[in-house]
């Protein structure tokens, strides 16, 4: 079974930088049929892709976060990690990391979720 | 803001059908495959329909996907109280450099 973990501050201060580490268990993150991803969730509010990287470390981004975001991979120990810069309360979210499948073509395993808050 | 938009709510009796419709446009659903999440309260996203109408092992039949041109619609049947949930809509955007996109959101309430 395929897991995947959050981690992180929960806590970070506006124009400070976000960091999460997604841990992936039960698969290989340098699998070619997959790319690993950020989403978040304001609280309230709908799902909003940040951005994605495959195991070679190439890299996509949403157009509307990319000046602030990236995205890196480290195989050797099976984790993706997220940085956001210049963070404000806008970007108080749950941030989930998740798998896209080139198969599926779409999300199919999720993690639980960590809720960042931007707040001095 | 999204770029699929899909109704607020819907709301059925149980045993009922409803239907969620996700609008989007040739540079996404148009030449794109759609997908499906179901997401309870307090809980991770899961996927319910993949490729337009496909189901992953474990998905009951009474949840189905169809799509249209430029729209995408989730069935759900048989309507049970477990079902109320938030549900979104996704694919890719050409126009946003082949960027991942969701749907506003419906929330699904059993009467």
């Amino acid at each position: 079974q395929l897991l995947l973990q959050e981690s992180g501050p929960r806590l970070v201060k506006p124009s400070e930088t976000l960091s999460l580490t997604c841990t992936v268990s039960g698969g290989s993150i340098s699998s070619s049929r997959y790319y690993w991803a950020w989403i978040r969730q304001p609280p309230g509010k709908g799902l909003e892709w940040i951005g994605s990287i495959y195991y070679s470390g190439s890299t996509s981004y949403n157009p509307s976060l990319e000046s602030r975001v990236t995205i890196s991979v480290d195989t050797s120990k099976n984790q993706f990690s997220l940085k956001l810069t210049s963070v404000t309360a806008a970007d108080t979210a749950v941030y989930h990391c998740a798998r896209f499948g080139r198969g599926r073509w779409s999300f199919d395993y999720w993690g639980q979720g960590t809720l960042v808050t931007v707040s001095s | 803001q999204s770029v699929l938009t899909q109704p607020p709510s819907v709301s059925a009796a149980p045993g009922q059908r409803v239907t969620i419709s996700c609008s989007g446009s040739s540079s996404n659903i148009g030449n794109n495959y759609v997908s499906w999440y179901q997401q309870l309260p307090g809980t991770a996203p899961k996927l319910l329909i993949y490729e337009n109408d496909k189901r992953p092992s474990g998905i009951p039949d009474r949840f189905s996907g169809s799509k249209s041109d430029t729209s995408a619609t989730l069935a759900i049947t048989g309507l049970q109280t477990g079902d109320e949930a938030d549900y979104y809509c996704g694919t890719w955007d050409i126009s946003l450099s082949a960027g991942r996109v969701f749907g506003t959101g419906t929330k699904v309430s059993v009467l």
